[in-house]
């Protein structure tokens, strides 16, 4: 595609429910990264990707998250019973390479509400 | 990995050159020096990057002294659609060599007619 899809843009969810949320990375990038932005707050780095491969998982904020990727290409992050200070906007973005000075492309995120 | 500190707040009247400092005491050789812009309700956007010197686009310029331990991010006539949150990013390797993209808090840019 042109750009960083994600979908959905909005998601409300009850405590304790599991939500997915999908990121579509420009075609042909292998790096995929994940960050959550809670509100008035800066990027906090989750997780990346160097294929399908997500070699360090420790920025994940707690057990509840996981991640994958498959083909190299669509993302997914599971939150599962999902808790209030889980609430925020999750953005993915997607670079060419890994390589140093490459530029990323974000997404426009997923705005999470649990309620 | 490498750490950056930025003003939290900024503001500029319209037309006016913006000139924010980042500071990266512990850039490292294979680091590049990167500057996003994000406006409310959207993901960052790339402006800038650098790795020494000075880059010039035609949104800004990048001005990174010798010692690469800080950079300026300098906008010419800002107007008020300039009025957004700017970070500065190193490029920073993780203890597996692999690249991640490491945000700070970001500087808030205000723009006042």
């Amino acid at each position: 595609g042109a750009g960083v899809s994600q979908s959905p843009s909005n998601k409300v969810t009850e405590k304790g429910k599991d939500v997915e949320l999908r990121c579509d990375p420009i075609s042909g990038h292998t790096a995929l990264y994940w960050y959550r932005q809670s509100l008035g707050q800066g990027l906090e780095f989750l997780i990346y990707f160097q294929g399908n491969s997500a070699p360090d998982k420790s920025g994940l904020p707690s057990d509840r998250f996981s991640a994958e990727r498959t083909g190299g290409s669509v993302s997914t992050l599971t939150i599962q019973r999902t808790q209030q200070e889980d609430s925020a906007v999750y953005l993915c973005a997607s670079s060419l390479t890994m390589a140093p000075g490459t530029e990323a492309f974000f997404g426009q995120g997923t705005r999470l509400t649990v309620v | 990995l490498a750490k950056t500190t930025q003003p939290i707040s900024m503001d500029s009247y319209e037309g006016q050159e913006v000139n924010i400092t980042c500071s990266h005491n512990n850039i490292a050789t294979n680091d590049y020096i990167t500057w996003y812009q994000q406006f409310p309700s959207q993901g960052p956007r790339f402006i800038i990057q650098g790795y020494k010197t000075k880059v010039t686009n035609e949104v800004a310029s990048l001005f990174i002294p010798a010692d690469r331990k800080s950079s300026t991010l300098s906008l010419p006539r800002v107007s008020l659609s300039d009025t957004a949150v700017y970070y500065c990013l190193v490029g920073a390797y993780s203890g597996a060599g692999s690249y991640q993209l490491t945000f700070g808090k970001g500087t808030k840019l205000s723009v006042i007619p």
